[in-house]
């Protein structure tokens, strides 16, 4: 069992929002501002989508953004496109022991 | 360009020993972290641990602790990932990472390691 937990699917179609949402404890999400998401396309490496719970890296979309409150984290994509079909993972720092933590993983379908 | 390219794909037995390879490139080797990250087949992420190669300090995930080593070489800007002996249960590809202060920037093309008797 993973220590974030994110739901295993979401789903939308072309043109509509979704929210993935990572849900942690007040050792790990809720008590950082270190969470970051991943996407995964099948075959490849994970990449950067946000990092510092809501700041987006060079060349990633402002169609990607995150938020957070308390011990939960959300990854929302709007204007959802085929491309984002993808799996997507958070991540967060859990202190000096474990040092980082992540989800689960969610699969994003786009209808 | 910034990179990380990693060692190709083993095939190995249970007990045989291993070390996978990480050279980074474009960018100051001993100024960040490096990390590993496990993928089961069919499975999620799974932190392993990281080291920074400018004065090796290493810290381990408490699941990865015992049972792997990560290490530097900072003359040829590459990092390793070493198993003693090698399980069943090891078989996953294996991604190293650029560890920034938050987030895991940049990640490798993956090493795959497959353990079968």
């Amino acid at each position: 069992q993973s220590a974030l937990t994110q739901p295993r699917s979401v789903s939308g179609s072309p043109g509509q929002s979704v929210t993935i949402s990572c849900t942690g404890t007040s050792s790990d999400v809720g008590g950082y501002n270190y969470v970051s998401w991943y996407q995964q396309h099948p075959g490849k490496a994970p990449k950067l989508m946000i990092y510092d719970v809501s700041k987006r890296p060079s060349g990633v979309p402002d169609r990607f953004s995150g938020s957070k409150s308390g011990n939960t984290a959300s990854l929302t994509i709007s204007g959802l496109q085929a491309e984002d079909e993808a799996d997507y993972y958070c991540c967060s720092y859990a202190g000096s022991y474990t040092l980082w933590v992540f989800g689960g993983g969610t699969k994003l379908t786009v209808l | 360009e910034v990179q990380l390219v990693q060692s190709g794909a083993e095939v190995k037995k249970p007990g045989e020993s291993l070390k996978i390879s990480c050279k980074g490139s474009g960018y100051s080797f001993t100024s960040y972290w490096i990390g590993w990250v496990r993928q089961m087949p069919g499975k999620g992420l799974e932190w392993m641990g990281i080291i920074y190669p400018g004065d090796s300090d290493t810290r381990y995930s408490p699941s990865f602790q015992g049972q792997v080593t990560i290490s530097a070489d900072k003359s040829i800007s590459t990092a390793y990932l070493q198993w003693s002996s090698l399980k069943a249960s090891d078989t996953a590809m294996y991604y190293c990472v650029r560890h920034t202060s938050d987030a895991f920037d940049i990640w490798g093309q993956g090493t795959m390691v497959t353990v079968s008797s």
